[in-house]
C-alpha cells in the first residue's frame, strides 16, 4: 500500500510569505505528526494529532505556526510571514493509534526561505 | 529539545564488520525506537524496545536497553554497504505520545 507522501518535495519561498505544506497519511492511521529537522540534526518534533484534533503542539515554535487536520486524514502546515530560520525539512509521520507505536515517515518538504 | 544523544556521532567500517552505536537519554520511558535516515530524507522505523524489555533482535539487527543506565544500544552484525546511512534513537518519555530524537550517528560502510 502508499506509505506517507507530503507535497511539495521542495519549496522556496522569499522572507515574509506564508506557505502550507500538505501531508498524506497511510490510510486508516489514526495518529499524525509533524516534525522539523534541521541540518546535522535528528528530527525536532512540532505538533501531534489524534484524528482530527491536536493531542499536542507544544512544539510548534510560535504562533507563525499552525496545523490543521480537518477530516481526520490530510493535513496541512502552514507557516506565516516564514523567517530564514524556518528553512529546514520539514517531515510528516504516521501511526496506529497513538505514538506508542512506531512511525511511518514521508520523504519531507525542504523549505527555504530567501 | 533533543533528548538522547548517540555516540559515537560517526562512524567508518569496512564491510562484513559489525557497528555498534550508543544512545543515552535523560528521562523514564514508554519506549526506545531506532530510526534510519539515508540522504537526509525519509526515516525508515528499524526496531522498537519497550521500557520493560532488555534485548530485541531483528534480522542483522540486535537492540538493548538498559533503563537503570538510560542507555541503549545498536548492533548491526555483518554490515553492507547498502547499511551508509544515519542511524537516530528516539523516544517516547512516559506520559507522552510522541517521539524524541537523538543528533544521530551516522555510518559509512565501505566496500
Amino acid at each position: 500500500g502508499a506509505g506517507v507522501s507530503q507535497t511539495p518535495s521542495n519549496k522556496v519561498t522569499e522572507k515574509g510569505k506564508y506557505v502550507e505544506l500538505r501531508c498524506d497519511p497511510i490510510s486508516g492511521h489514526t495518529a499524525l505528526y509533524w516534525y522539523r529537522q534541521s541540518l546535522g540534526q535528528g528530527p525536532e518534533f512540532l505538533i501531534y494529532f489524534q484524528g482530527t484534533g491536536a493531542a499536542d503542539d507544544s512544539g510548534l515554535p510560535n504562533d507563525r505556526f499552525f496545523a490543521v487536520r480537518p477530516e481526520g486524514s490530510v493535513s496541512t502546515l502552514k507557516i506565516q510571514r516564514t523567517e530564514r530560520g524556518d528553512s529546514a525539512v520539514y517531515l510528516c509521520a504516521s501511526s496506529w493509534t497513538s505514538g506508542l507505536n512506531e512511525q511511518y515517515f514521508g520523504p519531507g518538504t525542504r523549505l527555504t526561505v530567501t | 529539545s533533543q533528548q538522547g544523544e548517540e555516540d559515537p556521532q560517526a562512524l567508518s567500517i569496512q564491510e562484513g564488520e559489525n557497528a555498534t552505536m550508543n544512545c543515552s537519554y535523560k528521562t523514564s520511558i514508554n519506549n526506545l525506537q531506532w530510526y534510519r535516515q539515508n540522504s537526509g530524507r525519509g526515516l525508515v522505523h528499524l526496531i522498537l524496545i519497550r521500557s520493560n524489555e532488555r534485548e530485541k533482535h531483528s534480522g542483522r539487527l540486535r537492540v538493548t536497553l538498559d533503563t537503570s543506565k538510560k542507555s541503549s544500544s545498536l548492533l548491526i552484525t555483518a554490515s553492507r554497504a547498502a547499511d551508509t546511512a544515519s542511524y537516530f534513537c528516539a523516544t517516547v518519555p512516559s506520559g507522552y505520545s510522541t517521539l524524541t530524537f537523538g543528533k544521530g550517528t551516522m555510518l559509512l560502510v565501505s566496500p
